[in-house]
């Protein structure tokens, strides 16, 4: 059984378009977080939901919006796409006030916009 | 100063001997810290956890940390070839927002 799922797993698109993303978790976390990694392998935090509540917003372009219909929920729109968008988005889950904020991964979302 | 700092690499390890990670962060406060491997072209994956000052250990790996010193770093022992990846170090600074600040991570290369 798959923990953490993203899909899809490859997106390929013209700058401008908009496109969205998909996770899913089945470990009966609380909290769900945004990730993007740039091509030089820079993990960064985008967002993070708490029981649909979102608690971490970072310095990230409105043209990204998060959204949890349910905790075990979280997608990621993206509006105008850029040519600096091209990375790869992980969405990660963990139980806050559990094991110490231990965070799983899911296996990414490769953007590459041409 | 970088919150999460960790050397690049690529470390080179021969088959058989210790490979040794370092990684030191700047936020006194911190209280949870992580090391994930990841290999090229999939996700991280948590390998160890340490929340307390010394070694803890988990098959052919270890985990030390010195929060007087601000330094985490694993050990892992007999390295494999299975090993080569990129290692992570990441730390939850015990904020309210369960931030986990990642560092760049360390290439290692087991050599066969």
């Amino acid at each position: 059984d798959t923990a953490v799922s993203q899909t899809p797993k490859y997106l390929v698109t013209q700058m401008g378009n908009d496109k969205s993303i998909k996770c899913e978790q089945n470990l009966g976390h609380d909290t769900m977080y945004w990730y993007k990694q740039d091509s030089k392998k820079f993990l960064k935090i985008m967002f993070s939901y708490n029981n649909k509540e979102l608690i971490i917003n970072e310095t990230v372009p409105n043209r990204f919006s998060p959204k949890s219909p349910d905790k075990a929920h979280l997608n990621l729109h993206i509006n105008s796409l850029e040519l600096g968008d091209s990375a790869v988005y992980f969405c990660a889950s963990s139980q806050v006030g559990g094991s110490y904020n231990e965070q799983f991964f899911g296996p990414g979302t490769r953007l590459t916009v041409l | 100063q970088k919150e999460v700092e960790q050397n690049s690499g690529p470390l080179s390890v021969p088959e058989g001997a210790i490979a040794s990670l370092n990684c030191t962060y700047s936020d006194r406060g911190s209280q949870s810290f992580f090391w994930y491997r990841q290999y090229s072209g999939k996700s991280p994956e948590l390998i160890m956890s340490i929340y307390s000052n010394g070694d803890k250990e988990d098959g052919r790996f270890t985990a030390q940390l010195n929060k007087a010193s601000q330094y985490v770093s694993l050990l892992i022992r007999d390295s494999q070839p299975s090993d080569s990846a990129t290692y992570l170090c990441a730390v939850d600074r015990g904020n309210r927002d369960d931030k986990i600040i990642f560092g760049k991570g360390t290439r290692l290369h087991i050599l066969p």
